[in-house]
């Protein structure tokens, strides 16, 4: 079936240190990939996405490359801040398919950035 | 452009209840799909709504249930709470297309049920 496996939090960093958080999936058909960011108490937000291999995804200093070989969708971000801190959800679905408006989430990683 | 409006924010119902969820999409937007968020099960598909009609259902009890209105607002219904229904409860809107620029999701802040 389809998944979405993420690295386990909280992953705790200075500010402007460098980010990566892992993501791999397991998909049949050609799925979309996403990046979305939960602030506490709110809603997602959408932050990136790519919905073809090799495609790179990039918003707000983040970035993310659909690598079709790995099965991977790692988020990136150079310097990251304090206001970075939130819960990243990696995310999946696949167009044309009887599951295209569904989602398939990784289990969220906790980022927490210190001044 | 307005987003994706959820109502209420808050609730809390007692066990045995039911409750009504309310979703109103991005104008334009003709797919709603409705997610289940918990510290243990993380976030999980309910079921999704397009044009009126159901066109994905998630693993949820019959218990579980939703609509949508001619003018794609959406709401969830939840029969015999139980405890282990205490969530945030979310939806999402989206152009409703099956290609792959068309089924971007954009979020509401969510109704958070506590069932007590």
């Amino acid at each position: 079936g389809n998944s979405v496996t993420q690295m386990e939090g909280p992953v705790t960093l200075s500010e402007e240190a460098f980010l990566t958080i892992n993501c791999t999936y397991t998909a049949t058909g050609y799925p979309s990939l996403f990046w979305y960011v939960q602030y506490p108490g709110e809603g997602l937000q959408l932050l990136l996405k790519a919905t073809k291999a090799d495609d790179k995804g990039s918003n707000k200093g983040f970035e993310a490359t659909y690598r079709k070989e790995t099965t991977s969708f790692h988020l990136e971000k150079g310097s990251v801040q304090v206001s970075d801190s939130a819960v990243y959800f990696c995310a999946l679905n696949i167009p044309r398919s009887g599951n295209t408006g569904k989602l398939i989430f990784g289990q969220g990683t906790t980022l927490q950035v210190k001044p | 452009k307005a987003g994706v409006t959820q109502t209420p924010r808050y609730l809390i119902k007692t066990r045995g209840q039911q409750v009504t969820l309310s979703c109103s999409p991005i104008s334009g937007h003709r797919s709603v799909s409705w997610y289940q968020q918990t510290p243990g099960q993380g976030l999980q598909f309910l079921f999704e709504y397009f044009s009126e009609t159901q066109r994905n259902k998630g693993n949820f009890p019959g218990r579980f249930s939703g609509r949508q209105f001619s003018n794609s607002r959406s709401e969830m219904n939840v029969s015999t709470l139980e405890l282990g229904d205490s969530a945030l409860y979310l939806c999402a809107s989206s152009l409703g297309d099956r290609g792959p620029m068309n089924t971007e999701a954009f979020f509401g802040q969510g109704t958070r049920l506590t069932v007590v």
